[in-house]
């Protein structure tokens, strides 16, 4: 059964830094592209991040470019987000999905999404 | 960025309703449409996706169709458990981007 289990999320002040993790069960990890996927307060989807299986290509919104870095550590079948320099507008449930491609580039849709991680960024 | 639009925003249907929700492209996506269904304090669930497959375990009433610009998805029948949010995504060039979700209520 494929499981996405994501942590880290919490309460930080602007301009602090958070660090997601998602750890992946089920499938074979290094298999597959992955990509984080945020949602604000009752609003709508939206694709921050997305990793191939390899680690080797990684792609960034706009408004998150520069300050967020997605990482996969494939012997820890483990993806992770780090965000830094985080904003009152980063605020959101951050989701973290399987591809079904290896490639991020050639992602066709997410077959399989985590339970969500929290990010709340106030003073 | 291409942009995703779907209409209606909400929509309110009864149990048994046909149901029809639009998702227009910005530009030409060939068929790499794909629609999702998100309830309350959950994750999206793929529906459909190449514009009109449907996933492994998806209940047929559910089906997709459309190519370049203008895609469809249709509930045959409405059953109580269909009353979500669906999205549509695009797959066809990064970014990819969401429509800004239908509301499906009951009536």
């Amino acid at each position: 059964e494929v499981q996405l289990l994501e942590s880290g999320g919490g309460l930080v002040q602007p301009g602090g830094s958070l660090r997601l993790s998602c750890a992946a069960s089920g499938f074979t990890f290094s298999s597959y592209a992955m990509s984080w996927v945020r949602q604000a307060p009752g609003r709508g989807l939206e694709c921050v991040s997305g990793i191939s299986g390899s680690g080797a290509t990684t792609h960034y919104a706009d408004s998150v470019k520069g300050r967020f870095t997605i990482s996969r550590d494939n012997s820890k079948n483990t993806l992770y987000l780090q965000m830094n320099s985080l904003r009152a507008e980063d605020t959101a449930v951050y989701f973290c999905a399987k591809d079904v491609s290896w490639s991020y580039y050639d992602s066709r849709y997410f077959d399989y999404w985590g339970q969500g991680a929290l990010v709340t960024v106030s003073s | 960025d291409i942009q995703m639009t779907q209409s209606p925003s909400s929509l309110s249907a009864s149990v048994g309703d046909r149901v029809t929700v639009t998702c227009r492209a910005s530009q030409s996506i060939s068929s790499y449409l794909n629609w999702y269904q998100q309830k309350p304090g959950k994750a999206p669930k793929v529906l459909i996706y190449g514009a009109s497959s449907l996933q492994s375990g998806v209940p047929s009433r559910f089906s997709g169709s459309g190519s370049g610009t203008d895609f469809t998805l249709t509930i045959s029948s409405l059953q109580p458990e269909d009353f979500a949010t669906y999205y549509c995504q695009q797959t066809y060039n990064t970014p990819r981007t969401f429509g800004q979700g239908t509301r499906l209520e009951i009536k």
